[in-house]
């Protein structure tokens, strides 16, 4: 079965910042990788997934993030943060092929921004 | 697009009462929904894989006599607790995976509180 770490409980960084959000994953093929961001009161809001192909996978609100097969990491990365960034971030792996029954949630990593 | 909205928002309800949560995908049609459970600053737990026009698929530990799920049109699926308990206070979220899509959308969630 696939799990996932996310080893940053929490995270602060100042407006204008750049950010990185660690995840590791554990499956034993060919994973589906999503990061998701939750801000109080509103719904799962998908960034960016990597299925195949390029690595380096660009998202919504300026994100990115890289997969390193060799590390089992799915990086989340922005170059300059903005306030209203600040929410809480998972980072979840689904098998190939039927993944949403295998889908699996990392901890989560909450960020707040400082002005 | 891909809009996934649930009812109600929020409740309150006293124990041994039954509460139903609805589902909805508004513009698409979802032949599987999720649903899941998060606890204050956890992560999400899949509870139950929900098909149209069959039986729900329970994650392991939770009771599916507890936790009542219909899915009985392309748009539509229930979650009823029955029974409610103070510890089945959580945060409810459902997803619904339109047919043939690699993802899933995510509704805004559920607040319940047994009081």
């Amino acid at each position: 079965a696939q799990s996932v770490t996310q080893p940053d409980i929490h995270i602060t960084v100042s407006e204008g910042a750049s950010l990185e959000l660690r995840c590791n994953y554990s499956y034993g093929a060919t994973p589906y990788l999503f990061w998701y961001v939750q801000s109080p009161g509103q719904g799962l809001q998908l960034l960016l997934k990597y299925f195949s192909g390029d690595t380096l996978v660009q998202g919504i609100k300026g994100f990115e993030a890289e997969f390193k097969r060799s590390q089992s990491s799915f990086n989340l990365r922005k170059p300059s943060v903005h306030w209203s960034d600040a929410a809480e971030y998972f980072c979840a792996v689904g098998a190939h092929r039927n993944y949403g029954q295998n889908f699996v949630f990392g901890p989560g990593t909450r960020l707040s921004v400082l002005p | 697009g891909a809009v996934v909205s649930q009812h109600p928002s929020w409740v309150i309800c006293k124990s041994g009462t039954s509460v139903k949560i609805e589902c909805r995908s508004l513009d698409f049609q979802a032949t599987t929904m999720f649903w899941y459970r998060q606890f204050p600053k956890q992560s999400l737990m899949l509870m139950a894989t929900s098909n149209e026009g069959s039986k729900a698929t329970y994650e392991q530990g939770v009771e599916k006599d507890k936790f009542l799920i219909n899915h009985a049109s392309l748009t539509l699926s229930t979650l009823t607790v029955t029974s409610a308990h103070p510890e089945d206070s959580s945060f409810y979220i459902c997803s619904a995976s339109p047919q043939g899509a690699d993802e899933q959308f995510f509704g805004p969630g559920t607040r319940l509180t047994v009081l």
